[in-house]
Order: C-alpha cells, then structure tokens, then sequence
C-alpha cells in the first residue's frame, strides 16, 4: 500500500490565488520530498524536509511538516499558469531503501 | 550524459511478447530506482539498486518482472509475455546516496508502454 496520500486528488483555481496540498503517511519518516510531473513526464524535485524541521521555504514554495498528525503541506503562493501540473510527495523511511510516493495531487490553474 | 536517459520512449508491443526497457544513470550515481505509473495515477515502486547490494526487488508485480544493472550503472527492466495490464509509463531515476536519508532522486522521462 502506499505510504503517503495526497489530499485533495485535483484541484482547480484561479491564477494569483495560493494552491495548498496535503500529504498524509503512516509510518516514521527520515524526510520528506515533494516533486512535481508535468503531462506525465518525469518528475522533477521541488523541496525536502527533514523529519526534525518543522517549516521550510524555496521561492514561492512553503513546506511544513507535522510529525505528530504525520502530515505535510504544500502551498504555492501567488500561482501562475505554469503551475498546472501534478504534484507528489515522497516519504523516506526508516527501514526502507527506497522512496514512496503518494497518488498526487494535480493542480490547475486558470488564466 | 547530463541526466538520466531512458530507451525507448515509446513501445507498442503485441501482448505475449517480451519487452526490454532501459535506463542509463546520472555518471556517479550508485543508487537507481524503477517506477511504474498507470495512466492518471500514483508511482509504484518496482525495484530498486545500492551498489553492489542485493537489489531490494519487493515491488515487482509478478515473476514476468525483472531487472537488472551491469557495471553498477545501465539497468534493464525486462517484462516477459506482457499482458495489456502492463500498459503504463515506467520510470527510473538515480541518486548519488540513499535518497531516504534525505538526498534528491532525479528522474529519467520515462518509457511509455502501450500493450496491444
């Protein structure tokens, strides 16, 4: 089964406004990855965060992460166009050499 | 090369016959991953490389699944008598590290597979 679920499954808003996505998992994690796949391409990695952070910041991105509900959140601040695309979070774990990924989140945004 | 190159892109193949697809790695990178993402859905994790460890092979379907990576480097993901379920994009990235430790995995474009 997977490890991480993203929530909501699409997601559709108007260019300018924030996009937030979320990310459930269940079991202790090392660190946290959300990635991004444009028209079912390859994926492309956005930001990591580590188990003991709490918030963390790249451009227009803002992660936070909550150990204790094992959950994280993307937002994207002032969305564009070029936004639209899938969005993934990936969750590295203990006990496990490999990532896990969640079933994505794809956004949209309208001109 | 610069990134990861995966062969083909695309594959139209009869169900029955055998597929190979490739991966060849970020120069360096010592671990490789195999994905696989069914049209509008998540990424299933098939196989994964470290070196020269034991692959950890726990995400492969069947035993029509299976893979390999010479030299620590190209891999080859072979499906046997391909059934149209296999139908789906295969991906596979690199990393320099044990991604889960907390080091980015860069992503080939991926093999699209379309069983007839």
């Amino acid at each position: 089964s997977q490890q991480g679920e993203e929530d909501p499954q699409a997601l559709s808003i108007q260019e300018g406004e924030n996009a937030t996505m979320n990310c459930s998992y269940k079991t202790s994690i090392n660190n946290l990855q959300w990635y991004r796949q444009n028209s079912g391409r390859g994926l492309v990695h956005l930001i990591l965060i580590r188990s003991n952070e709490r918030e963390k910041h790249s451009g227009r991105l803002r992660v936070t992460l909550d150990t204790s509900k094992k959950s994280s959140s993307l937002l994207i601040t002032a969305s564009r166009a070029a936004d639209t695309a899938s969005y993934f979070c990936a969750t590295g774990f203990q006990g496990a050499q490999k990532l896990v990924f969640g079933q994505g989140t794809r956004l949209t945004i309208n001109p | 090369g610069a990134g990861v190159s995966q062969s083909p892109s695309n594959k139209v193949t009869e169900k029955g016959k055998d597929v190979e697809l490739r991966c060849d790695p970020i120069s360096g990178h010592t671990a490789l991953y195999w994905y696989r993402q069914s049209l509008g859905q998540g990424l299933e994790f098939l196989i994964y490389f470290q070196g020269n460890s034991a692959p950890d092979k726990s995400g492969l379907p069947s035993d029509r699944f299976s893979a390999e990576r010479t030299g620590g480097s190209v891999s080859t993901l072979t499906i046997q008598r391909t059934q149209q379920e296999d139908s789906a994009v295969y991906l596979c990235a690199s990393s320099p590290v044990r991604a889960y430790l907390g080091n980015t995995i860069y992503f080939g474009e991926g093999s699209w597979l379309t069983v007839v």
